[in-house]
């Protein structure tokens, strides 16, 4: 089965300094892999995604995830938060055709001015 | 508009009683789901439906039944609701099924906020 962990629940940093948010993956066969986002009482919009074309990839407000087969990771990062990224981030991951996304635990980034 | 939404936002229950939630996408989607979610455990699949008449289980499907006879529709009802039912429901769409190459975003509805008193 497919699984997907995200290392933790919360990441606080200051506005300005680099944001980075883990992920790890289980993998059986080459993964898909995607960065969602889910800002206070809104629903989920897709950051980025991985779909076995180039390892780093570019996402949209900055954010960008590299996906490193040998350590089964994909990492979010940005250069500079802002307040405006305060937010929970989701860590999925599919394999099949069916559309089957499996979901992380989430992370919750809080941003300090 | 344009878009998938969900009716209601938000429903206060009582155990044993139905509850029917729905979800409308007006892109023509193919792909349409439902997910839950619950602190700690990211979304979690209950159904999804791969075309009008076509539903098939996700992770979690124990309590809850859906349809689809119409592309744009996809309800989903909890026949008789209990507290471990309390969550936030969302539903979502996307334009066709995928391979590991070609996969197809999925758009996702604002949630549905269910209490199961």
């Amino acid at each position: 089965a497919q699984s997907v962990t995200q290392l933790d629940s919360h990441v606080s940093v200051s506005e300005g300094t680099p944001v980075l948010l883990r992920c790890n993956y289980s993998s059986s066969y080459s993964p898909s892999l995607f960065w969602y986002v889910q800002h206070p009482n809104k629903g989920l919009q897709l950051l980025l995604k991985y779909t076995s074309a180039a390892t780093l990839v570019k996402g949209i407000n900055g954010f960008e995830a590299e996906f490193k087969k040998s350590e089964t990771s994909f990492h979010l990062t940005k250069p500079s938060a802002h307040m405006s990224d305060a937010a929970e981030y989701f860590c999925v991951v599919t394999y099949n055709a069916g559309n089957m996304l499996t979901f992380g635990g989430g992370t919750r980034l809080m941003v300090k001015p | 508009d344009a878009g998938i939404t969900q009716s209601p936002r938000y429903k206060i229950t009582e155990t044993g009683r139905q509850v029917t939630l729905m979800c409308h996408q007006t892109w023509s989607h193919s792909y349409m789901f439902w997910y839950r979610q619950d602190l700690g455990h990211g979304l979690r699949l209950i159904y999804y439906s791969a075309a009008a008449d076509i539903t098939d289980k996700g992770e979690v499907p124990d309590g809850y039944v859906v349809s689809r006879s119409k592309t744009e529709n996809f309800p989903l009802t909890l026949e008789s609701a209990t507290r471990s039912q309390t969550s936030v429901y969302f539903c979502a769409s996307s334009p066709t099924g995928s391979g590991r190459s070609s996969y197809n975003e999925q758009f996702f509805g604002p949630g549905t906020r269910l209490t199961v008193l």
